[in-house]
C-alpha cells in the first residue's frame, strides 16, 4: 500500500497568513494526488485534483503543487472560512489512501 | 444539482449484518465510478471500496480490511449504490460516505460526496 504523510498534523495561523501544507506519499503516484478540505460534522470537499488544478467553485487562493511523492497544499491568504481539516489523498494504485489530516487552527 | 443520500445507518452487534444505501440524483449514475469511504469517530478518512461504471461492467475494489465481509453493488434502474456490511466488528464504527468519482487516470478524485450514515458496532 502507498503511505501519505502529512505534516504538519496541526497547524495554527491567523486570518490573512500563507499557510502550505505538505503531503509525502511513500512511493511515487505521479500527479494521481487530490487534497480535500473538511469541517466538523460536514463531508469533506474537493479542493485539487491531479496535483494542482482548481476544483471547479473553489476559491483561487487554494493552490496545489508537486509530483511524484512530494506535494503542497497552499493557502495564500486564510480567511474564517478555511479553519478545517485538510486531507491528500492518492488514486496511483489501490487501495486508495489518505493521508492523516492536518488541522488548520485559529491562532 | 447531483445529490447523493445514504440510509441504513444504526446499531449493531459485533458479528451482525448491515445494508447501506447511497441514492444518486441528477446525473448519470451508470457513467461513474462509485466509492465508500468511511470515518471513526475523531479519525481521518479511510477508503473501503469502489463500484466501477457500466461501462467496466461495475467491477468492484475492495479494502484488505473489509475483503471478504463487505459487499458492493447497484441497482441501476433505481440509482442506487448499496454496501453490505457482514460479520461486523467493532473496528467498523464509523461515519460510512457514498462518493461519486470525477475524471479518469491522474485526474480521478472524489467530486460529490453524501452526507454520511453513522454505523455503530456494539455488544
Amino acid at each position: 500500500d502507498i503511505q501519505m504523510t502529512q505534516s504538519p498534523s496541526t497547524l495554527s495561523a491567523s486570518v490573512g497568513d500563507r499557510v502550505t501544507v505538505t503531503c509525502r506519499a511513500s512511493q511515487s503516484v505521479s500527479s494521481s494526488l487530490a487534497w480535500y478540505q473538511q469541517k466538523p460534522g460536514k463531508a469533506p470537499r474537493l479542493l485539487i485534483y491531479k496535483a494542482s488544478s482548481l476544483q471547479s467553485g473553489v476559491p483561487s487562493r487554494f493552490s496545489g503543487s508537486g509530483s511524484g511523492t512530494e506535494f503542497t497544499l497552499t493557502i495564500s491568504s486564510l480567511q474564517p472560512d478555511d479553519f478545517a481539516t485538510y486531507y491528500c489523498q492518492q488514486f496511483k494504485s489501490y487501495p486508495v489512501t489518505f493521508g492523516g489530516g492536518t488541522k488548520v487552527e485559529i491562532k | 444539482e447531483a445529490q447523493l443520500v445514504e440510509s441504513g445507518g444504526g446499531l449493531v452487534q459485533p458479528g451482525g449484518s448491515l445494508r447501506l444505501s447511497c441514492a444518486a440524483s441528477r446525473f448519470t449514475f451508470s457513467d461513474h465510478y462509485m466509492d465508500w469511504v468511511r470515518q471513526a469517530p475523531g479519525k481521518g478518512l479511510d477508503w473501503v471500496g469502489r463500484s466501477r461504471n457500466k461501462a467496466n461492467s461495475y467491477t468492484t475494489e475492495y479494502a484488505a480490511s473489509v475483503k471478504g465481509r463487505f459487499t458492493i453493488s447497484r441497482d441501476e434502474s433505481k440509482n442506487s449504490l448499496f454496501l453490505q456490511m457482514n460479520s461486523l466488528e467493532i473496528e467498523d464504527t464509523a461515519v460510512y460516505y457514498c462518493i461519486r468519482v470525477q475524471g479518469g487516470g491522474n485526474s480521478y478524485a472524489f467530486d460529490l460526496w453524501g452526507q454520511g450514515t453513522m454505523v455503530t458496532v456494539s455488544s
